[in-house]
């Protein structure tokens, strides 16, 4: 278990409404990511984090901000949701040897 | 820029068979090797790493890998299988050393098991 929490873990928006995922770990472990899971595209990362207020970009992260003002906690921010963004959303961290990636559950995000 | 291939979308085994996944990665070092488990409605569980030293790597529910520098393979295998292995099962590379910007993932290899 790697202390992760996320919330909501499931959430039905409507197309140009902001959403805001919530990422929070325990431990107090440095690095942070956000990752999309879609159907025939694997996992891919969307924007990561080496500390407080240290963030950056992943490959998919159009459309996509994040925030760190804690240790403890990853936002990841949808500014005005868009169908595209109907994906399964997964925050991890990194850590002990080679970095290391822990997941947490998952936020099922549909955009209606 | 690293890469991973998962030659296999779905593979079919019957329960008790032996299992070997596919991974092909694209990396200019040495890279670092992951496989991890997911299945339906969860998160991913890992499975095994690869970092250095002996390139034949055990992990847990009985699964191990091989390190093949020179095929930049990963594959998974497993000896007999159980109906409780299935699920989709992904690869990753990282940086070695173990980079900041996390891993690349295949795009995952759903395992269906046989009766």
């Amino acid at each position: 278990d790697a202390g992760i929490t996320q919330s909501p873990r499931h959430k039905v928006t409507e197309t140009g409404t902001p959403v805001t995922l919530r990422c929070h770990q325990t431990e107090n472990h440095r690095y942070m990511y956000w990752y999309r899971q879609d159907p025939g595209h694997g996992l891919r990362l969307i924007h990561y984090s080496y500390g407080v207020k240290d963030t950056d970009k992943g490959e998919v992260s159009d459309g996509y901000s994040v925030s760190r003002s804690k240790t403890e906690d990853f936002l990841l921010t949808l500014e005005s949701a868009t169908s595209s963004q109907t994906s399964v959303y997964f925050c991890a961290i990194g850590l002990g040897a080679g970095n290391t990636i822990y997941f947490g559950e998952g936020s099922w995000l549909t955009v209606v | 820029a690293q890469s991973v291939t998962q030659p296999d979308i779905h593979i079919t085994v019957s329960e008790g068979a032996s299992l070997e996944l596919r991974c092909n990665y694209s990396y200019g070092a040495t890279p670092y090797l992951f496989w991890y488990v997911q299945s339906p409605g969860q998160g991913l569980q890992l499975l095994l790493k690869y970092f250095s030293g002996d390139t034949l790597v055990q992990g847990i529910k009985g699964f191990e890998a091989e390190f093949k520098r020179s095929q930049s393979s990963f594959n998974l295998r497993k000896p007999s299988v159980h109906w409780s292995d299935a699920a989709e099962y992904f690869c990753a590379v990282g940086a070695s050393g173990g980079g900041a910007d996390g891993l690349t993932f295949g795009k995952g290899t759903h395992l269906i098991i046989q009766p």
